[in-house]
């Protein structure tokens, strides 16, 4: 089992609907959860991070987090084309070494 | 704007060439990462620096040498790279390492190796 998994995509939505992107992961301990945004060719970027469970909302983005599921997700509301991209979840577990772990990422297309 | 600038952008060398990456924060982070990316996969990490010192080497090939000089700067020495080195090497930063903050990255060193 990967430690953080990700549907690959391409999720598909129209231009204005909510784009709802999931991401799972393995280690219980697990404390902090990031989503990052990467255009193609470009680096990621910080989108969102959430420490506690429930919803975190930041303008027309929403973090979920439901640690006893051990899911982590991110909606976007009034999708546009321009947040067509790749999409990484990153956690960061209390096990091991503390590193980073990245899923390997959901490409969204928003249809114009 | 990124926070973490990364130079160069672009760099084409060798395989028997000697070059640098070079990673510079200002935010007073004191944890700084070098991460390597492939396309279409996660970034895959290869160093981390706390306090000037580094504290993880995911096993990798000697032919990269990093150092960190202060805390704003962080360095990846570059020898006798193999095509299959060929990536986008990027640069991130932490508040600590072991904290949980967020990392942030630069925009990346695109490295192509002939």
């Amino acid at each position: 089992q990967k430690e953080v998994e990700q549907n690959s995509g391409p999720l598909s939505v129209p231009e204005g609907a909510i784009a709802s992107l999931n991401c799972t992961y393995s280690d219980r301990g697990s404390q902090s959860f990031f989503w990052y945004r990467q255009y193609s060719g470009k680096s990621p970027e910080l989108i969102m991070f959430i420490y506690s469970n429930g919803d975190k909302e930041d303008g027309r983005f929403t973090a979920q987090l439901n640690k006893a599921s051990q899911y982590v997700s991110l909606l976007i509301r009034d999708s546009q084309p321009s947040d067509s991209a790749t999409y990484l979840c990153a956690v960061r577990g209390l096990s091991g070494t503390y590193k980073y772990i990245f899923g390997t990422g959901t490409r969204l297309k928003v249809l114009a | 704007d990124t926070e973490v600038t990364q130079t160069p952008k672009h760099l084409v060398m060798g395989m028997t060439n000697k070059k640098s990456l070079k990673c510079e924060q200002h935010m007073g982070h004191r944890a700084m990462y070098w991460y390597k990316q492939k396309a279409k996969k996660p970034p895959e990490l290869m160093f981390v620096y706390s306090y000037e010192k580094l504290s993880i080497n995911e096993s990798v090939p000697s032919r990269f040498s990093p150092e960190c000089p202060n805390s704003s700067l962080l360095n990846l020495h570059l020898h006798a790279l193999q095509p299959e080195d060929s990536a986008l090497y990027l640069c991130a930063s932490s508040q600590v390492w072991g904290g949980g903050q967020p990392q942030h990255f630069g925009d990346g060193t695109r490295l192509s190796i002939l």
